[in-house]
């Protein structure tokens, strides 16, 4: 595709049920990251994959938090039971490789938790 | 850990007035610095970057300095314009995972 894509762009959920956002990067793109953007504020490291390495996983807030991905194609983020304090815009991002290079976002989820 | 700090916003000018949002940075080694852009209504995307020291990253008439000696990477523009109101966000990567660690974003309203 033209760019990354992600599903859906909107989600509003009550409070303590699960939910799943999906990232589709851009093909050929082997490393993938989440960020969350709260209201008003700086985006947030969530996790990334880089490859068939093990996932980093330290910016994830609670075990309620966890993201897969297939190879290197779509990657799903859950959240299990949420909470209104997740209510967040989940942003994607792929990069050819890790670390000096750019990133490229989706659209984003805009998740509203009630 | 790695952090960084941006000048607080709303920032309105009017059009062809001189711009500065400062951007300054905490992180161990050498990482690489970057200014994102997100329109209104747009998501977002990289304006500019700089990899190492004294690098001047550039585009669209914006400019920014990596300025090691007072970790610095300060965003300018001579002459702003209409279309350049957006959320301005500074970042840095770091050299081991790459993850992207951002400024809280300064909004810039310019006015005709």
């Amino acid at each position: 595709g033209a760019g990354v894509s992600q599903s859906p762009s909107n989600k509003v959920t009550e409070k303590g049920k699960d939910v799943e956002l999906r990232c589709d990067p851009i093909s050929g793109h082997t490393a993938l990251y989440w960020y969350r953007q709260r209201l008003g504020q700086g985006l947030e490291f969530l996790i990334y994959f880089q490859g068939n390495s093990a996932p980093d996983k330290s910016g994830l807030p609670s075990d309620r938090f966890s993201a897969e991905r297939t190879g290197e194609s779509v990657s799903t983020l859950t959240i299990q039971r949420t909470q209104q304090e997740d209510s967040a815009v989940y942003l994607c991002a792929s990069s050819l490789i890790r670390a000096r290079n750019e990133q490229f976002f989706g659209p984003g989820t805009r998740l509203t938790v009630l | 850990g790695d952090s960084v700090t941006q000048m607080e916003g709303p920032v309105t000018l009017s059009e062809e007035a001189f711009l500065t949002i400062n951007c300054t940075y905490t992180a161990t080694g050498y990482p690489s610095l970057f200014w994102y852009v997100q329109y209104p209504g747009e998501g977002l995307q990289l304006l500019l970057k700089a990899t190492k020291a004294d690098d001047k990253g550039s585009n669209k008439g914006f400019e920014a300095t990596y300025r090691k000696e007072t970790t610095s990477f300060h965003l300018e523009k001579g002459s702003v314009q209409v279309s350049d109101s957006a959320v301005y966000f500074c970042a840095l990567a770091d050299n081991q995972g790459g993850k992207l660690i951002f400024g809280q974003g300064t909004e810039l309203s310019v006015k005709p």
